[in-house]
């Protein structure tokens, strides 16, 4: 079975800190992971997946196969970054049928 | 506009009834999904279609039906046997093949008085 922790389900920081969203794993396979983002009053949004590499909004995120983990970073948070995080997990090879997400991380970045 | 379009947004209905929430996509997308969202809880699968005139059960299928009779629609109802029906739904769709990018709809709040 596969599952998603995120072990923190608030998270305060000041504008301008570093932050980090804690997300890990459990699945045998080789796993796509995602974070999902909802901000205030918006709909749920893909932010970033680890097969892109990418960078969005600042924010990155490594998976880390030995500790089975994916977090998400940023070196310095702003107000609008203040939102839902959902970490999600995806069996890799196309199969996109079952997608298991966290229970969520609210992040609120303080002025 | 291409989307996800969810009706209604807020449903309040008695113990015992059914109820059907829509759920319409123009983005050609084969594959659609149901997520509930209950505080704490995250998101959890209740059904999913991979394509028109088929369709599998989640990890929370028990109470509720769906049908896909068309590729832009998949109702949901949820059923008088669900027991905790009060809860923030979810219709979801994505490109078949494409893992994990799905697109949303704003959602659905339903309320059993």
């Amino acid at each position: 079975a596969q599952r998603v922790t995120q072990p923190e389900k608030l998270l305060s920081v000041f504008k301008g800190a570093p932050v980090e969203l804690k997300c890990n794993y459990s699945y045998s396979g080789s796993p796509e992971l995602f974070w999902y983002v909802q901000y205030s009053r918006q709909r749920l949004q893909l932010l970033l997946r680890h097969i892109s590499r990418e960078s969005i909004k600042g924010f990155t995120a490594d998976l880390n196969k030995g500790e089975t983990s994916f977090h998400l970073k940023k070196p310095f948070a702003q107000e609008e970054d203040s939102a839902m995080y959902y970490c999600a997990l995806s069996r890799g090879g196309g199969s996109n049928y079952k997608l298991t997400f966290g229970k969520g991380t609210l992040l609120t970045v303080n002025p | 506009d291409g989307g996800i379009t969810q009706s209604p947004k807020y449903l309040f209905r008695k113990e015992g009834q059914n109820v059907t929430l829509s759920c319409e996509q123009n983005l050609n997308h084969d594959a659609m999904y149901w997520y509930r969202q209950d505080p704490g809880q995250g998101l959890r699968l209740i059904y999913y279609s991979q394509i028109v005139n088929d369709f599998q059960k989640g990890d929370i299928a028990e109470g509720y039906s769906v049908s896909r009779e068309k590729k832009e629609s998949f109702p949901l109802t949820v059923t008088s046997a669900q027991k905790n029906p009060t809860a923030f739904y979810l219709c979801a769709s994505s490109i078949r093949g494409i893992a994990g990018e799905l697109f949303f709809g704003e959602g659905s709040r339903l309320t059993v008085l």
